[in-house]
């Protein structure tokens, strides 16, 4: 079935500074990648997202890049302020045997001041 | 609704009780998802709905877990004689329906049950 494997698990930056999550796949098939962002007691929620039919989605401070060769694709934050602290997980769809979503094991976000 | 609701918030329950935890998904998605986190740990997928069928329960943790959903909407996760590992957080989520069958759209989540099993 599909993996889908998330780095790093903890990463600290200092506000203004960039940060760089990166995720990979197994299934050549997947075509749709989500990033979800989850605040401390609170529920994922989705922040970015792609489809295989482009390399790059840029969206205010956020953005997303897909390599499909390799099979990995990157959320990127700019500008990085303390409300970005969080924990983010990408996710991958299913192979052709199953039909949910696979999950990234997620990256622990600190956005210092 | 607006958003996806799931109820109870909380639920304290002793151990070898059963509970029953609810997802109201959006209106109009077919698909429906139930995972379970907890605390500080990643999402772990439990049971998927396409429509009232499960295809994919591949991540029921035991016999003792099952999930039924009614009239295409909402969802009932059961959990029968709980035990401590059963705490955590079960979280629900739904999308709209996919291609050939495939889920590839957005999943929205609701707020999540925190089930303590004492």
């Amino acid at each position: 079935g599909e993996n889908v494997e998330q780095h790093p698990s903890t990463l600290s930056v200092q506000e203004g500074d960039s940060a760089v999550i990166k995720c990979t796949y197994s299934d050549s098939a997947s075509n749709y990648f989500p990033w979800y962002k989850q605040e401390l007691g609170k529920r994922p929620q989705l922040i970015i997202d792609i489809r295989s039919n482009v390399g790059e989605k840029k969206d205010q401070r956020i953005a997303v890049t897909l390599n499909k060769t390799a099979k990995h694709f990157s959320l990127h934050i700019t500008e990085t302020q303390p409300e970005d602290s969080a924990v983010y997980f990408c996710a991958a769809p299913p192979d052709a045997r199953g039909q949910n979503f696979v999950f990234g094991p997620g990256t622990r976000l600190s956005v210092l001041p | 609704g607006a958003g996806v609701s799931q109820s109870p918030s909380n639920k304290v329950t002793e151990k070898g009780k059963d509970v029953e935890l609810r997802c109201d998904p959006i209106s109009g998605h077919t698909a429906l998802y139930w995972y379970r986190q907890s605390l500080g740990q990643g999402l772990e997928f439990l049971i998927y709905f396409q429509g009232n069928s499960a295809p994919d329960k591949s991540g029921l943790p035991s016999d003792r877990f099952s999930a039924e959903r009614t009239g295409g909407s909402v969802s009932t996760l059961t959990i029968q004689r709980t035990q401590q590992e059963d705490s955590a957080v079960y979280l629900c989520a739904s999308s709209g329906a996919g291609l050939a069958g495939r889920t590839t759209d957005t999943q929205y989540f609701g707020p999540g049950t925190r089930l303590t099993v004492l």
